[in-house]
């Protein structure tokens, strides 16, 4: 069975641009989490979508926002990139409350 | 909301002692504790976790004890081998928004 997948691996971009960043979660899992590991720093997290809807988010700014699809998989867009915005962005997913949340391998978003 | 602090954030063992990671949580709310190991590069892995209605959960190597009157649970690792050098990162559930301790970078010396 396929873990939780994310795609790019790897994004380098300019300060201002958009970043799209993609999330397909374990086959059965509805739930999908975003959190941010900035370098040297712990997990924070950003947003969960359940059933297609943001069901909760983290302290992030409004240009930090997502969606998720029919099939579950999930965006993550941040607009008008910072350099600060460098950073691990780690998917979970889950398939019902207070059970396991399985990690992606992350995507390295640079900001240059 | 949820405050999950984690002890120590470095830990260097010989190989074949005990490790111990201390966390503590605010929310008596939280009732579901997870732990991970993050490896250089990867993403978290979920190694062992337990429920608000359990005190103690082991697998192998590695135990979860839950004290929820003092709100603080620890990881305890056993026979420690070089492949546990990774770092660990606690969390407090509610609400399944996971809130996680700043980590901790176990060394693990042969």
């Amino acid at each position: 069975e396929a873990g939780v997948t994310q795609s790019p691996t790897h994004l380098i971009k300019t300060r201002g641009q958009q970043a799209t960043l993609r999330c397909s979660p374990i086959s059965g899992h509805t739930s999908v989490y975003w959190y941010q590991q900035a370098l040297g720093l712990g997990l924070q997290f950003l947003l969960w979508y359940d059933e297609g809807e943001e069901r909760n988010r983290g302290n992030f700014p409004p240009r930090f926002s997502g969606r998720q699809f029919p099939n579950y998989s999930s965006e993550l867009n941040v607009n008008a990139l910072e350099l600060e915005d460098s950073a691990l962005y780690l998917c979970a997913s889950s398939f019902a409350e207070n059970t396991e949340a399985f990690f992606g391998q992350g995507t390295r978003l640079t900001v240059v | 909301g949820e405050n999950v602090e984690q002890h120590p954030s470095t830990l260097s063992v010989q190989e074949g002692d005990s490790a111990v990671i201390k966390c503590t949580y605010s929310d008596s709310a939280s009732n579901y504790f997870p732990w991970y190991k993050q490896e250089l590069g990867k993403g978290p892995q979920l190694i062992i976790d337990i429920r608000s209605n359990v005190g103690e959960k082991k697998d192998q190597r590695i135990a979860v004890t839950l004290n929820k009157t003092a709100k603080h649970f620890s990881l305890h690792i056993t026979e420690t081998q070089p492949e546990d050098s990774a770092v660990y990162f606690c969390a407090a559930s509610k609400w399944r928004k996971l809130q996680f301790g700043a980590g901790t970078q176990v060394v693990v010396t042969p």
